[in-house]
C-alpha cells in the first residue's frame, strides 16, 4: 500500500522568509499525482499545488513550488515571502493513476505552519 | 458557483442514533468520496463512488453505509454511531477519466458523538 510521510508536525517561519516542507511516499507505480492541501482554521480542504509523476518540470504557482524528485520519492513544497495567511496545517497527498475504479488521496498526517510577524 | 456542499456542518449526538450526513455537487462530477480526519492521522478515505448506484469501500468503511441514487448526492450513514466515529468528515468530488486529477472537498462536518 502507498504511504505518505511529513517528518515535521510543526514548523515555523518569520513574515517574509522562505519555509520548506518535506514529504516523501511510498510506492511501486510509475505514474501518479501528487498534491498540497493547505486547511486554515476555517478547515476547508484547499488545494495548493499539484505535480504529475510524468512531468519532469517542478510545478510552481505564485509563492508556491514543488521540489520533486522520484528516484527518491520526495516532493517538498517551497513557500516564499511567507504571508501571516500561509498559516495553516499543510498535508502531502498521493494519488495513482492507474486507471482504477478509485481516486483515493492517500494523505500524509499534516504539517502545522506558524508564521511569525 | 461551482461547490461541494456538506449538512450539517456540526453534530453533536448520542451513541446509537441513527444520522446522516448530506453531501452535494453542483458541478455534475462521476466520482465522489468521504473521508474521515482524525489528529495525527491525516485523512482516510471511508467510501467512494464511481457513479450513480456504484460504491465501494475505502479504506476505514466499518460503521458506515452509502447511497448513490442521483448523480449529485453522496450521503453518509451511521446507523448506530459510536464515539470512535467522533471525527472531522470530508465530502469530495471530481470528474471522472482523462488526466483530470483535482478534487473538490465540502466545507467539512465536524460530528462528536456521545
Amino acid at each position: 500500500a502507498q504511504t505518505v510521510t511529513q517528518s515535521q508536525p510543526e514548523m515555523s517561519v518569520q513574515e517574509a522568509e522562505t519555509v520548506t516542507l518535506s514529504c516523501t511516499y511510498d510506492t511501486s507505480e510509475s505514474d501518479y499525482y501528487l498534491f498540497w492541501y493547505k486547511q486554515p482554521p476555517s478547515r476547508q480542504m484547499i488545494l495548493v499545488i499539484r505535480q504529475e509523476a510524468y512531468k519532469q518540470q517542478n510545478a510552481t504557482e505564485n509563492r508556491f513550488s514543488v521540489n520533486f524528485q522520484k528516484a527518491a520519492k520526495s516532493f517538498s513544497l517551497k513557500i516564499s515571502d511567507s504571508q501571516l495567511g500561509d498559516a495553516a496545517m499543510y498535508f502531502c497527498a498521493y494519488r495513482e493513476d492507474s486507471g482504477g475504479s478509485n481516486y483515493k488521496l492517500t494523505f500524509g498526517k499534516g504539517t502545522l505552519l506558524t508564521v511569525n510577524p | 458557483e461551482a461547490q461541494v456542499t456538506q449538512n450539517p456542518r456540526y453534530l453533536i449526538t448520542v451513541t446509537g442514533k441513527k444520522l446522516t450526513v448530506t453531501c452535494s455537487q453542483n458541478m455534475n462530477h462521476e466520482y465522489m468520496s468521504w473521508y474521515r480526519q482524525d489528529p495525527g492521522l491525516g485523512l482516510r478515505q471511508i467510501y467512494y463512488s464511481m457513479n450513480v448506484e456504484v460504491t465501494d469501500k475505502g479504506d476505514v468503511p466499518e460503521g458506515y453505509k452509502v447511497s448513490r441514487k442521483e448523480k449529485r448526492n453522496f450521503p453518509l450513514i451511521l446507523e448506530s454511531p459510536s464515539p470512535n466515529q467522533t471525527s472531522l468528515y470530508f465530502c469530495a468530488s471530481s470528474p471522472w477519466g482523462g488526466r483530470s486529477n483535482e478534487q473538490f472537498f465540502g466545507p467539512g462536518t465536524r460530528l462528536t458523538v456521545l
